[in-house]
């Protein structure tokens, strides 16, 4: 089987960074995906990582250890507009994600 | 138009009724998937077409029906659903390769079953 964790919920302060954590544990690895969701809308894809290191794309980056089945998304200069859900997603072998239960992220004033 | 489109974006059935989701995808991709979402729960695969080929999650109900004529095109046919099956159905398209595929998700449809 598969499993994805990762926190339920985060909150921070605009302008601030968070980082979300996202562990799991799966028979294969084909990569790892991040995906955005705004509460009532479709999730949008972030990033994906298949090999370890720091993939960064403008304010947001998406970090991969393979050997600690450990991924964060790591979100810079924070902004209202950030709240939103954040979906781990590992194709553990057969090409077709698995998501975990999503991290809703809380931005204030 | 462009990406992936849903009909119709909500919808209120009774349990004995027959009704049917469509997706289509403007991008010209080899697989088309049908997610539950449901509060406070991960995204629930439920079927997947891809390069003509059906696989399905064993755990979803008979009364959840796909049907995928071509490859733009995929619908869920519905019929004597119960109340706890009021969800977000997301529709999702990829391009299968070598490899992990980035799936692009329409605007869902959000499904009341009274």
């Amino acid at each position: 089987g598969q499993n994805i964790d990762q926190p339920t919920e985060m909150t921070a302060t605009e302008g601030a960074i968070v980082q979300i954590n996202c562990t799991y544990q799966t028979s294969g690895f084909n990569g790892l995906f991040w995906y955005q969701q705004h509460a009532g809308e479709a999730p949008t894809f972030l990033s994906y990582n298949v090999l370890d290191g720091l993939e960064e794309k403008g304010r947001f980056s998406s970090f991969l250890s393979r050997s600690k089945g450990y991924s964060y998304l790591l979100l810079k200069e924070l902004q209202m507009k950030d709240s939103a859900s954040y979906l781990c997603a590992v194709d553990g072998g057969s090409y077709i994600p698995t998501f975990g239960r999503g991290t809703s992220l809380i931005v204030h004033p | 138009e462009t990406g992936v489109t849903q009909t119709p974006r909500h919808l209120v059935m009774g349990m004995t009724n027959k009704k049917s989701l469509k997706c289509e995808q403007h991008l010209g991709h080899n697989a088309m998937y049908w997610y539950k979402q449901s509060a406070k729960k991960p995204l629930e695969l439920m079927f997947v077409y891809s390069l003509e080929e059906r696989v399905e999650n064993n755990s979803v109900p008979s009364r959840f029906s796909p049907e995928c004529p071509n490859s733009s095109h995929l619908f869920l046919h519905l019929h004597t659903l119960q109340p706890e099956d009021s969800a977000l159905y997301l529709c999702a398209s990829s391009q299968v390769r070598a490899g992990a595929d980035t799936q692009y998700f329409g605007p869902g449809t959000r499904l009341t079953v009274l």
